[in-house]
């Protein structure tokens, strides 16, 4: 089956700790990108890769950093210099060619412990 | 029944009924659009998309009208079912291979049967 995973669904963190939230896609897709969402709230941009080796900065970069070691995974490391972590974190990934949609993980739900 | 007008964040109709969802997007410069369904604890699902140079595309039970005069998309589901219950979202992209969405506030869905 082709698709995006995310892990781990549930995350917990202590004050001070980075974590890191890993997803990985099998579409063979250019494209990946971390949103984060609050509650009753819209997707919000962290970060995004077009290619291995290379990402940028999206709406809410700070306090998070991305790697793109490999073109099918992309994880995400929420610092300890983000203050307000907790909210559920969506990877996706898309086609470079043309209008393509983005493609949804399940999400990591992050909470402070 | 039939809603329409402007945002609503949420829309409750009957089973059976027509659900009009509507969104109004920011950037005139956007030139593709996504309609997404979101069930609680799970990451977005892709409806349906359309491209500028269209006003209307249909799918299976759904119809997405584009008025770019006034920046306006509406999602229309025919014969509701509640297992159409959710979170629903439009999102908007420049015509830029890999370029990140912008969502818009979503729309919570729910049929009662």
């Amino acid at each position: 089956d082709g698709g995006i995973t995310q892990s781990p669904k549930y995350l917990f963190r202590k004050e001070g700790q980075n974590v890191t939230l890993s997803c990985e896609q099998n579409l063979n897709h250019d494209a990946m990108y971390w949103y984060r969402q609050d509650p009753g709230q819209g997707l919000r941009l962290i970060y995004y890769s077009q290619i291995v080796n290379d990402f940028q900065k999206g709406d809410i970069a700070e306090g998070y950093s991305v790697s793109r070691e490999k073109k099918e995974s992309f994880p995400l490391t929420v610092t300890s210099a983000q203050k307000n972590p907790t909210a559920f974190y969506l990877c996706a990934s898309s086609d470079l060619e043309g209008n393509q949609p983005q493609h949804f993980g399940d999400g990591t739900r992050l909470s402070i412990l | 029944g039939e809603s329409v007008g402007l945002h609503l964040p949420t829309l409750s109709v009957q089973e059976g009924d027509n659900s009009i969802i509507n969104c109004a997007y920011s950037n005139s410069a956007s030139d593709y659009f996504i309609w997404y369904k979101q069930e609680s604890g799970k990451g977005p699902q892709f409806i349906i998309d359309i491209r500028s140079n269209m006003d209307k595309r249909q799918g299976q039970r759904v119809t997405v009208l584009l008025n770019k005069t006034v920046k306006h998309l509406s999602l229309q589901i025919a014969a509701t079912q509640p297992g159409d219950s959710a979170v629903y979202f439009c999102a908007e992209t420049l015509n830029q291979a890999g370029t990140a969405l912008i969502f818009g506030k979503g729309t919570t869905l729910s049929v009662s049967s």
